[in-house]
């Protein structure tokens, strides 16, 4: 069953260093999500992408943070000077065209350790 | 903003039913679904329900949905260990491509 990939599962960086998680969606899929979950705290919508450009975005998703779809199967988010407080799991999803119900597919997560 | 919440740990014995509830703040929500993260892996789609529904039953798992109190409910029967997991209440409040709102999870642990 085709599935959502995520690398690095973990990930552990320095404050102020830039880091770029990495997202295989389901191939014939069209739209795009990273969410958080910040340890303890709910799961929280970042960014959703769609046809080469971000569709929605809240308000955790600042100038630090970029979402890019580099070639025809990845999807990758950077956050170019990490903070403390963007340790968390980062969860990638992806979504067919076609699902009316809004069903969107995760990945496993990247823990992601700021030091 | 849209808000749901969520008890966060339940514990039931083997052959036991579950039941797990949320709430949720936006009546507007059209669908509301039911996610299960099991140890290292992604978030696993469950079971979902229109919100023009009441209730719907997929074998083990019925979702009862109250709109009048914006309640939902998991109910799992014949609760196996297997199902040891943490469950996530989420809604969207529109269709189409729409970020998913989610509770912070309620963790079943199922005894033996």
């Amino acid at each position: 069953e085709p599935e959502v990939t995520q690398t690095p599962s973990h990930q552990v960086t320095q404050m102020g260093q830039e880091v770029i998680l990495r997202c295989v969606p389901i191939s014939n899929h069209l739209y795009f999500y990273w969410y958080r979950q910040i340890l303890g705290q709910k799961v929280e919508f970042l960014v959703s992408f769609y046809n080469n450009e971000i569709s929605e975005k809240s308000e955790i998703f600042d100038d630090q943070f970029s979402v890019e779809r580099p070639d025809g199967s990845n999807f990758t988010l950077k956050i170019r000077s990490t903070k403390l407080e963007d340790s968390a799991m980062y969860f990638c999803a992806s979504r067919a065209r076609t699902s009316g119900h809004n069903e969107q597919f995760f990945g496993p997560g990247t823990r992601l350790t700021v030091l | 903003g849209e808000d749901v919440e969520q008890s966060l740990f339940l514990s039931v014995r083997e052959g036991d039913s579950s039941v797990i509830n949320c709430t949720y703040t936006d009546s507007s929500s059209t669908y509301l679904y039911w996610y299960k993260q099991e140890p290292g892996a992604g978030l696993q789609l469950l079971t979902y329900i229109f919100s023009n529904m009441d209730m719907k039953q997929d074998q083990r798992l019925t979702v009862l949905l109250n709109k009048k109190d914006k309640h939902l409910s998991l109910r799992i029967a014949d609760t196996q260990t297997g199902d040891s997991a943490i469950y996530f209440c989420a809604e969207s409040t529109r269709s189409g491509n729409t970020p998913l709102v989610f509770g912070k999870g309620t963790r079943l642990s199922v005894i033996a």
